[in-house]
């Protein structure tokens, strides 16, 4: 089936500095999402890009759907320690009713 | 958005039991999704359920380990059959929302911690 990459697995960042990560796949997908998980609660939305080029921002999120339709990444400035969690991205093949597959996951932790 | 109940947020059973988890959605939803994420990983689609059909199960699932019932257009349930401490995992249902662009999102319950011992 369809797999996605994820980088970094995981990174230490300090307060207040910049974090970029990414996900690419083999497939070309129509929808892409990035989600935060917090510990012991479900995924939020943070970002969704439906457009090959588009570039949305959420506060100080900012997301790019790739040319290729084959990557996205997400980039977090001025880092918070509540930035602390695990970042996912999932991606849709096709129309409404499609489920989405999901990257393994980069794991943040903000150092104060 | 989307507002998704799950009950109940975790549980610790014994093994060789089964555990059924409730799902319910604010709203009318076609189609509700069940994934499973195993400590440290991401998600596993279970199963797509519809209203009034069988569920749709993903390959490695199957319907006698995972029943799901959907009865109704706000809720689902999922039992976790016979349990074995293999199955210790975050159960999540998901549903879909259209966004006003014309895509698609996925909204998430908070999740069902199962522990089995």
């Amino acid at each position: 089936g369809q797999q996605l990459n994820q980088s970094p697995q995981s990174m230490f960042i300090q307060e207040g500095e910049d974090v970029s990560m990414n996900c690419t796949s083999s497939s070309i997908f129509n929808t892409w999402l990035w989600y935060k998980q917090d510990p012991g609660e479900g995924p939020v939305l943070l970002i969704a890009l439906y457009k090959a080029g588009e570039l949305t921002s959420n506060g100080r999120l900012t997301a790019q759907f790739g040319i290729t339709r084959k990557d996205s990444f997400l980039n977090i400035s001025a880092s918070i320690p509540s930035d602390v969690g695990i970042y996912f991205c999932a991606g849709q093949l096709g129309p409404y009713g499609q489920n989405f597959v999901f990257g393994p996951g980069t794991r943040l932790s903000v150092l104060p | 958005s989307a507002v998704i109940s799950q009950k109940p947020s975790r549980d610790i059973c014994q093994r060789g039991t089964s555990l059924t988890i409730q799902c319910q959605v604010d709203s009318q939803v076609t189609m509700m999704f069940w994934y499973r994420q195993q400590p440290g990983q991401s998600l596993t689609l279970i199963a797509t359920a519809n209203q009034g059909s069988e569920a749709t199960y993903e390959s490695g699932f199957v319907i006698d380990k995972f029943p799901i019932s959907r009865p109704n257009l706000t809720f689902s349930t999922l039992t976790v059959s016979n349990m074995s401490p293999e199955d210790s995992s975050i159960y999540l249902c998901s549903v879909e929302g259209m966004q006003g662009a014309g895509g698609t999102e996925a909204f998430f319950g908070q999740g069902t911690r199962l522990t089995v011992v």
